[in-house]
């Protein structure tokens, strides 16, 4: 395997459902992020994870619950979601050298629907 | 975050070049220019970037102004397989934040 994988590719969850999705990535990189694309909406950053330690998160709602318990892998806890949260999910990678990142590569998403 | 202005949307023939304008006026000295792509149903993917110089890879070329205020992406001969989303993005730290982009459609 190369590159970012998530899973699942697709996922339908009503909203008193609690699912994850998961992230892996093979680069040897030091940073992983998620990313919301709804509809018609450029991607909004959700959360940046550095050396496994959470830096950011972009005023998203405790119903998104990231972890990350290794350099290789992300997850996004999923709980009581609305119909709204219905978008693509990416995750992206990246490595980390004195405070700026390259080698950004991203992951085909989840595709989540909520009913 | 600097932002970055870019054309809603560019119609370009195939077999043709293609050159897709950015507009970032208030970019900062230690901003990275990048250029990523959305193909349909995919993630983004990596198309080049620079910080002053041109620079030229297997995909693309990237021409920034000297000023730095403006920089263009340039694909030689435009493919139906390159109708895509492209994003010019100013970074200078750990993240990328994400414009609307530029849809560019490719006629045969």
């Amino acid at each position: 395997e190369t590159g970012v994988t998530q899973t699942p590719r697709h996922l339908v969850m009503g909203m008193t459902n609690k699912k994850s999705l998961k992230c892996e990535q093979h680069l040897g990189h030091n940073a992983m992020y998620w990313y919301k694309q709804s509809a018609k909406k450029p991607l909004e950053l959700m959360f940046v994870y550095s050396l496994e330690e959470r830096v950011e998160n972009n005023s998203v709602p405790s119903r998104f619950s990231p972890e990350c318990p290794n350099s290789s892998h992300l997850f996004l806890h999923l709980h009581t979601l609305q119909p709204e949260d219905s978008a693509l999910y990416l995750c992206a990678s990246s490595q980390l050298v004195g405070g700026l990142s390259y080698g950004y590569t991203f992951g085909s998403g989840t595709r989540l629907t909520v009913v | 975050d600097a932002k970055t202005t870019q054309p809603n949307s560019m119609e370009s023939n195939e077999e043709e070049p293609v050159h897709l304008p950015c507009n970032h006026s208030t970019i900062s000295g230690t901003d990275y220019i990048h250029w990523y792509r959305q193909l349909p149903s995919q993630g983004p993917e990596y198309v080049i970037h620079g910080l002053t110089s041109n620079v030229n890879n297997r995909m693309a070329s990237l021409a920034i102004a000297e000023d730095r205020k403006s920089s263009t992406l340039i694909l030689h001969r435009a493919t139906l397989r390159d109708a895509a989303v492209y994003y010019c993005i100013l970074s200078g730290g750990n993240k990328l934040v994400f414009g609307a982009g530029t849809i560019l459609r490719v006629k045969s």
